[in-house]
């Protein structure tokens, strides 16, 4: 793994099932986030953590939860989808320490909820 | 956390021609970050802004801090189809916090 995946790239889902989307990154970072992308509202916090055992809430966590079990992972669950839940999600890793607060984003999951 | 509204939203140049995208907060930032997202990529670091009216530039790219660094400007000069996507500024300076992106604005490059 070289940098920050997400998976799955896309998914069609049923309202009111569960799913989770993952994402995973090999640099190391203490800090990720999970980001939904709308058009017209740019991207939205939903929810993200700080250090591995920490998480916090975004601008939009309703529906969505989250783990950071370990520093390499941080999946984004959503208990029961809802249409308005359809969007575009990356998630994003900073490394500490560093003067540049560099996110670096994975390629996304396109998530569509029927 | 920090509210950052980025103007225009859409922009349409022809190929050649000038753009601008401004980013205002009505907080002092301790620095703002400028990303660029191609149609169906994912956004990009460009560069961080720190110092009161730090101006940077990257080849036809330049970027502006305000005095007050209440608000920073991404201008480019001489457009191509390569500019084409989207540009968002960020927040940052709140350690480990949450961190605010502007909404972005979509440039448009017509041949």
């Amino acid at each position: 793994i070289a940098g920050i995946t997400q998976a799955p790239t896309s998914q069609i889902l049923a309202a009111g099932r569960r799913m989770t989307l993952r994402c995973t990154q090999d640099m190391r970072h203490n800090a990720m986030y999970w980001y939904r992308q709308d058009l017209g509202l740019g991207l939205r916090l939903i929810h993200y953590s700080n250090t591995a055992g920490t998480t916090g809430k975004g601008e939009v966590p309703d529906g969505y939860s989250v783990s950071r079990a370990n520093t390499d992972d941080f999946p984004l669950t959503l208990a029961s989808a809802v249409p308005s839940q359809t969007s575009v999600y990356f998630c994003a890793s900073r490394p500490s320490g560093l003067r540049v607060e560099t996110q670096y984003f994975g390629p996304g999951t396109r998530l569509l909820v029927l | 956390g920090q509210q950052v509204m980025q103007i225009p939203q859409y922009q349409h140049v022809q190929e050649g021609e000038d753009f601008t995208t401004y980013c205002n907060s009505s907080t002092t930032l301790s620095n703002i970050q400028w990303y660029k997202q191609r149609p169906g990529g994912h956004p990009v670091f460009l560069i961080q802004l720190v110092k009161s009216g730090e101006v940077k530039k990257q080849k036809r790219l330049t970027f502006q801090f305000g005095e007050a660094k209440k608000n920073s400007s991404l201008h480019i000069t001489a457009t191509q189809t390569t500019d084409v996507g989207t540009y968002f500024c960020n927040a940052g300076g709140t350690s480990y916090g949450k961190l605010t992106f502007g909404q972005g604005t979509i440039l448009t490059v017509h041949p």
